[in-house]
């Protein structure tokens, strides 16, 4: 049974600084999301990691994959506030559906 | 174009009655998944259906949930005798079906926040 585990859960953070996500599973997963949902919103897609070594940027997030270490991470550069949400890593899907981490929950202040 | 739609927004109901929750996929996906996301419980995984197939029920919490698919595209949730553990948001979500990168991405519904007093 796949297990997802992000950290760290809050994340509270100034404008203009890098943080890190982390996202580890426990068995193997051919494929690793992340999600973004802002409050009272629905779940919005970010990136799909496929492979080991697998690296998508957009904008200020980049999002990397580890099978060896079953890591992925969400690395936020030179935070805005408009990034503050919650953000979801998943791995799995097809019959089986998705199985998310518990979320972290990033605030950007000014 | 049109999202994953789901109805009805909010919902509130007496414990004990029973509730449909609806969602109607993007056009031309033929894979269709619930979800319930709760602050104790996270998100879950409850049921796939993918076109007309009969869906593996195992992920549904308990027999008083239920969901049917009619004609591959639109679903129901049905949850009957409702408790007050019941009271989450259920999301909704469908793609293309399992395979390539493209089909594999879930789209998500706005959700039907559920509350049981």
């Amino acid at each position: 049974e796949l297990k997802v585990e992000q950290n760290p859960l809050f994340l509270s953070m100034q404008e203009g600084k890098n943080y890190t996500i982390y996202c580890n599973y426990s068995t193997t997963s051919d494929r690793l999301y992340w999600y973004r949902q802002d409050p009272g919103k629905s779940l919005e897609s970010l990136f799909v990691l496929l492979s080991n070594g697998a690296v998508k940027q957009e904008g200020r997030l980049m999002a990397s994959l580890d099978t060896k270490a079953r890591l992925s991470t969400l690395h936020i550069t030179a935070a805005v506030h408009d990034l503050s949400a919650t953000y979801f890593c998943a791995g799995g899907g097809g019959a089986d559906g998705l199985t998310f981490g518990k979320g972290t929950h990033l605030i950007i202040q000014p | 174009g049109a999202g994953v739609s789901q109805s009805p927004s909010n919902k509130v109901t007496e414990k004990g009655k029973d509730v449909e929750l609806r969602c109607d996929p993007i056009s031309g996906h033929t894979a269709l998944y619930w979800y319930r996301q709760s602050l104790g419980q996270g998100l879950e995984f409850l049921i796939y259906f993918q076109g007309n197939s009969a869906p593996d029920k195992s992920g549904l919490p308990s027999d008083r949930f239920s969901a049917e698919r009619t004609g591959g595209s639109v679903s129901t949730l049905t949850i009957q005798r409702t408790q007050q553990e019941d009271s989450a948001v259920y999301l909704c979500a469908s793609s293309l079906g399992w395979g390539s990168i493209a089909k594999n991405i879930q789209y998500f519904g706005a959700g039907t926040r559920l509350s049981v007093l």
